[in-house]
């Protein structure tokens, strides 16, 4: 049990457009949902906390107006990264809660050219 | 605020052998969970093994088996009969269940299991 899956895998995207990331849990309902960047060999670094049925909470630093979080129902939640430059670049996981457990999803790999 | 350190950026063991992994948490709360996340060369976050920090006894998970020090703040890592296939980076993270479930994670630790 407790399974997130995460879509695209990897995504190429010219620089200037906008490209959607939806995680979603398969098996259990999250009320709430954690949106990551990694980069490589680095740690997981948190960039917003994706609540259903309200508005994502940034940490400091995320531009809210460029990484934009919706979490409509209790097994989804999208981050779609808004007018897209290199330096967006990178690893993002999402990670669902389940009785005080986070689950992964297998992340998504976004270049930007 | 919470933090963890991780001291040890990488570690490699031979096959069959034991490892630990050392991990440090600085907390003022009282009740808390610990977890170790192990990431392969996939990049899949997979959970290892989870401690609350009201329960005295260490948690273990077959091969798995944490050292928990309540005192020192500490939450080691063993891994008994090393596999090849726990060559990955292992997160060590925190988790204040009154701070909305985040974790914070460790640095991490590569290890490589050598044959």
């Amino acid at each position: 049990g407790a399974v997130v899956s995460q879509h695209p895998s990897w995504v190429i995207c010219k620089s200037g457009t906008s490209v959607k990331i939806e995680c979603r849990s398969l098996d259990f309902q999250a009320t709430t949902m954690f949106w990551y960047r990694q980069f490589p060999k680095q740690s997981l670094m948190l960039m917003a906390t994706s609540n259903e049925g309200s508005k994502a909470t940034y940490e400091q630093g995320v531009e809210k107006d460029k990484f934009l979080i919706n979490h409509a129902s209790l097994t989804l939640s999208t981050l779609t990264v808004t007018s897209a430059h290199p330096e967006d670049s990178s690893f993002y996981i999402c990670g669902s809660v389940n009785s005080y457990e986070q689950y992964f999803g297998p992340g998504t790999r976004l270049t930007v050219t | 605020a919470q933090t963890v350190t991780q001291s040890q950026p990488e570690m490699s063991v031979q096959e069959a052998e034991t490892v630990t992994l050392s991990c440090t948490y600085d907390t003022s709360e009282n009740n808390y969970y610990l977890f170790w996340y192990k990431q392969p060369p996939s990049r899949q976050m997979i959970l290892v093994i989870r401690q609350e920090a009201y329960k005295q006894q260490n948690a273990t998970e077959n091969r798995f088996s944490v050292n928990f020090q309540k005192a020192a703040k500490s939450f080691s890592l063993k891994i008994s009969d090393s596999q090849l296939g726990d060559t990955a980076m292992y997160f060590c993270a925190f988790m204040n269940p009154g701070g909305g479930n985040k974790l914070t994670f460790g640095t991490g630790t590569q290890l490589k299991v050598e044959l």
